[in-house]
């Protein structure tokens, strides 16, 4: 597979146990930011969105919390799955006028079985 | 479905070749990209285009080109000048006006290998 990961930060999380990834964003004037996950040898997929007019959004087993005052994005996933394995990395648009995102560095995901 | 086509998937070149990536959307996106994404190094920027007949420079376009004839379509030429002997290569494309969702649809990438 396609070694995506190598030297990112890893999080090691046991089968069925809640899952946190954080990412610090850059831009205070960031008005919509984006979680995305890549698995091994394959292009990034959507999922989930936040604005910034918002401190928390929930989906299916994922919830993204943002706190503006920090400028801290969080994911969390519930019951992690070894389907979940993967590298995350969140993504900011940086400003209203803009469609352009910037992306994290990503973390790496590993379940545990 | 509507979706973003990369081809090949695998593709190996000579050194002093050049080669070109195929990129196609049927989401009628205006927006289309293309990333470089090396291990531990997340996406960096190769270039973007916002109409067509119309594109910029990312932050690493050397050794690099691209067409956009065609809304649907993006491709990337990647010349003899582009030292690096291995990466992996995203397109995406995105609305760049109103809507919900700005985010990014991306491709399953190209890899491409320098022999």
């Amino acid at each position: 597979g396609e070694s995506v990961g190598l030297h990112l930060p890893t999080l090691s999380v046991q089968e069925g146990d809640n899952s946190i990834i954080n990412c610090a964003y850059s831009n205070s004037a960031s008005d919509y930011f984006i979680w995305y996950k890549q698995e091994s040898g394959k292009g990034p997929q959507f999922i989930i969105d936040i604005r910034s007019n918002m401190d928390k959004r929930q989906g299916q087993r994922v919830t993204v919390l943002l706190n503006k005052t920090v400028k801290h994005l969080s994911l969390q996933i519930a019951a992690t799955q070894p389907g979940d394995s993967a590298v995350y990395f969140c993504a900011e648009k940086q400003s209203t006028g803009s469609y352009q995102l910037t992306f994290g560095k990503g973390t790496k995901l590993s379940v545990i079985p | 479905d509507g979706g973003i086509t990369q081809s090949p998937k695998y593709l190996f070149r000579k050194e002093g070749q050049n080669v070109t990536l195929s990129c196609e959307q049927n989401l009628n996106h205006d927006a289309m990209y293309w990333y470089r994404q090396d291990p531990g190094q997340g996406l960096r920027l190769i270039y973007y285009s916002q109409i067509v007949n119309d594109f910029q420079k990312g932050d690493i376009a050397e050794g690099y080109s691209v067409s956009r004839e065609k809304k649907e379509s993006f491709p990337l030429t990647v010349t003899s000048a582009q030292k690096n002997p291995t990466a992996f290569s995203l397109c995406a494309s995105s609305p760049i006006t109103g809507g919900v969702r700005y985010g990014y649809t991306f491709g399953s990438g190209t890899r491409l290998t320098v022999v």
